[in-house]
């Protein structure tokens, strides 16, 4: 089993849909939790921590269920410039080590 | 303008010929990472530091090596790069390790 886990998609939603994303993680002993975005071929960029009671940034929500060991992301009223390949982060562990899924694609079409 | 470098950018090179990618950050970040991109596999992390002098091995450590002799730069260097190397490195720096990382524009590696 992968240490993260993504659907890849791609998630292919019309603009102002509302669309979420789920990641699953195997180390019950992890810390801290990130969703970061990376559009094409460019560096990822931090797009919202997720903290244990869940926190929104705009249109962007983001929760943790540590009992079943995921994280999710929900997109209201999707724009076009939201099409990005979502990456979810999960760090733990003395050593710092930290594992990143392979990415969910969503496609916003006008 | 807060940032981390990469460099070069692009790079094609043979194998068995040493190379060096460069990593520069100037927000005096304790923490910085090595990070390879493959189709499907994602973002693999190769090597990172706590610190200056402070090195850990990540996932796929075999064929790099890093050094951190100073608090700014952090270096990757293939000694010997196979074809099963190529791929995409972004370096990233952190403040210490536990929030969010910044990442560089990435380093497109070809070995042939």
């Amino acid at each position: 089993r992968k240490e993260v886990e993504q659907d890849p998609g791609p998630f292919n939603v019309p603009e102002g849909a509302t669309v979420a994303f789920n990641c699953t993680y195997s180390n019950s002993a992890s810390q801290s939790f990130f969703w970061y975005r990376q559009d094409c071929r460019k560096e990822p960029k931090l797009l919202m921590s997720v903290y244990s009671s869940g926190n929104e940034d705009g249109r962007f929500t983001a929760q943790l269920n540590r009992a079943s060991q995921y994280i999710s992301l929900l997109i209201r009223d999707s724009k076009l410039s939201d099409s990005a390949t979502y990456l979810c982060v999960v760090k733990g562990g003395g050593y710092q080590k930290v594992t990143f899924g392979t990415g969910t694609k969503l496609q916003v079409i006008p | 303008e807060a940032q981390v470098t990469q460099n070069p950018r692009y790079l094609i090179t043979v194998t068995g010929k040493k190379l060096t990618v460069t990593c520069s950050q100037n927000m005096n970040h304790e923490y910085m990472s090595w990070y390879r991109q493959d189709p499907g596999l994602g973002l693999r992390q190769i090597y990172y530091s706590m610190n200056v002098e402070v090195t850990d091995k990540g996932d796929v450590p075999e064929g790099y090596k890093v050094s951190r002799k100073e608090k700014r730069n952090f270096p990757l260097i293939l000694e010997s790069p196979s074809p099963n190397q190529t791929s995409l490195y972004f370096c990233a720096s952190s403040l210490n390790g536990e929030g969010e990382q910044y990442f560089g524009p990435g380093t497109r590696l070809t070995v042939t």
